[in-house]
């Protein structure tokens, strides 16, 4: 079966300036997870969708990040205006274990923020 | 502080040598899970243990988990140079539908 597919892979984009990233997950997965992995930490959840309906945003800086899943499946992440903090790489993953959360992860994003 | 927090932050040992690491976390669990990392690349699963079990084997892996003291182990017998990666522990937390990880041991493999 396919993967979890993301793109782009690499996206250098200058402060204030907006971005997005897609992701596609394995077919029939209906939990959808974004995370941020900043260099040399572990993943953090930003938002966790099941089918499409957000489970949790805790962690989403929302005055700047926005995270849609439409139709339940495809989903896109965007950051307006970035910060330099942002840098990092923008993981996506899904289950289709809601209850274990046993995860498929892409090969995520790497944003360079200058 | 960190749910999840791997022992050592690094390790370095020679190929076919075993490889032990260490998860601590603070609140109950449903369960646990170790993934690999490798450079660049996204997180790929390698093991779950359920809150009720003690220990679980796959391949060359063996996890042990003791809940009484809130920590995981992850053991790596006979070490190849593939396995050079960063190693995650996470947490599916009880009362919270997600998984929390924790910083990550980086493992080399000498050759």
């Amino acid at each position: 079966e396919a993967g979890v597919a993301q793109s782009p892979r690499y996206k250098i984009i200058e402060k204030r300036q907006s971005v997005a990233f897609w992701c596609n997950p394995i077919s029939g997965h209906a939990t959808l997870y974004w995370y941020q992995q900043i260099l040399g930490q572990g993943p953090k959840l930003l938002i966790q969708f099941q089918n499409n309906g957000v489970v949790d945003d805790s962690q989403l800086p929302k005055d700047r990040f926005s995270a849609e899943r439409l139709k339940g499946v495809d989903s896109t992440l965007k950051i307006q205006p970035a910060k330099l903090e942002d840098s990092a790489v923008y993981l996506c993953a899904s289950s289709a274990n809601y209850q274990e959360h046993t995860q498929y992860f892409g090969p995520g994003t790497r944003l360079t923020v200058l | 502080s960190q749910q999840g927090e791997e022992d050592p932050q690094a390790l370095s040992i020679q190929e076919g040598e075993n490889a032990t690491m260490n998860c601590s976390y603070k609140t109950s669990i449903n369960n646990l899970q170790w993934y690999r990392q490798n450079s660049g690349r996204g997180l790929v699963h390698l093991i779950l243990i359920r809150s009720n079990e003690r220990e679980k084997h796959s391949g060359r892996l063996r996890v042990t988990l003791d809940t009484s003291k809130k920590s995981s182990s992850l053991l790596i017998t006979a070490s190849r140079a593939a396995d050079t990666a960063s190693y995650f522990c996470a947490t599916a937390i009880q009362g919270a539908q997600k998984l929390v990880f924790g910083q990550g041991t980086r493992l080399t493999i000498n050759p």
